[in-house]
């Protein structure tokens, strides 16, 4: 997972708490992409950013809203957690020559 | 996103056995890629696919971009007890940078 950095690792919330989960990546390229995983479903894209200044909603965007503050840093945010958003959240960063993307390491979500 | 099916969904191997899995589509792709997934990291690119037919290694590791460029496989050779964890496939179709991705396939090794 070199190259991309997630926090935090692990989180629990109460629903209708709100947070944001941080992502950085080092290696200075333009699209990122904030996936959800989920027991037997693979990863399904929320939000991406193509390049800085520009998002996208993905397969799952219900629920949350992402900035992508600078090339290097793209957030997502719960502003009212609900028990079906618990899930790992995964950050990838893409090279858009070609179409590889490479992972964080994941936060583990938990709403209670 | 598109509909990947990845099969098989899990398989137990025997150390030291060769074992395969595929990822179907009804729709074409330009890209295949195969992650794979240890328990509590993130997923990790193993090989990537460019052309129809491309066959490409990594270690004990062989994928292939299927001719109709609907399909690839993944082939594993002589299983090992860190082979374990989640395969992934994702595929890119024609004019879209985002990926799809499978359900994956579990794999467990019996020592």
């Amino acid at each position: 997972n070199a190259g991309v950095t997630q926090t935090p690792k692990f989180q629990v919330l109460k629903t209708g708490q709100s947070m944001t989960l941080q992502c950085a990546q080092d290696m200075n390229h333009n699209s990122m992409y904030w996936y959800r995983q989920d027991p037997g479903m693979g990863l399904r894209l929320i939000y991406y950013s193509a390049s800085e200044g520009t998002t996208d909603k993905g397969e799952v965007p219900n629920g949350y809203n992402v900035s992508r503050l600078n090339k290097r840093e793209f957030s997502l945010r719960l502003e009212s957690a609900a028990p079906s958003q618990t899930s790992v959240y995964f950050c990838a960063m893409g090279q858009e020559s070609s179409y590889e993307q490479y992972f964080g390491p994941g936060t583990r979500l938990t709403v209670t | 996103g598109q509909q990947l099916n990845q099969s098989p969904q899990s398989m137990f191997i025997q150390e030291g056995e060769d074992v395969s899995m595929n990822c179907t589509s009804s729709s074409i792709f330009n890209t295949w890629l195969w992650y794979k997934q240890d328990p509590g990291e993130g997923p990790v690119l193993l090989i990537a696919l460019y052309k129809a037919g491309e066959l490409t290694s990594n270690g004990r590791l062989t994928a292939q971009f299927g001719i109709t460029r609907k399909d690839s496989f993944l082939n594993i050779s002589a299983s090992i007890p860190s082979d374990v964890g989640i395969y992934f496939c994702a595929g890119q179709l024609p004019n879209d940078y985002k990926l799809s991705f499978g359900a994956g396939t579990t794999v467990t090794v019996r020592a």
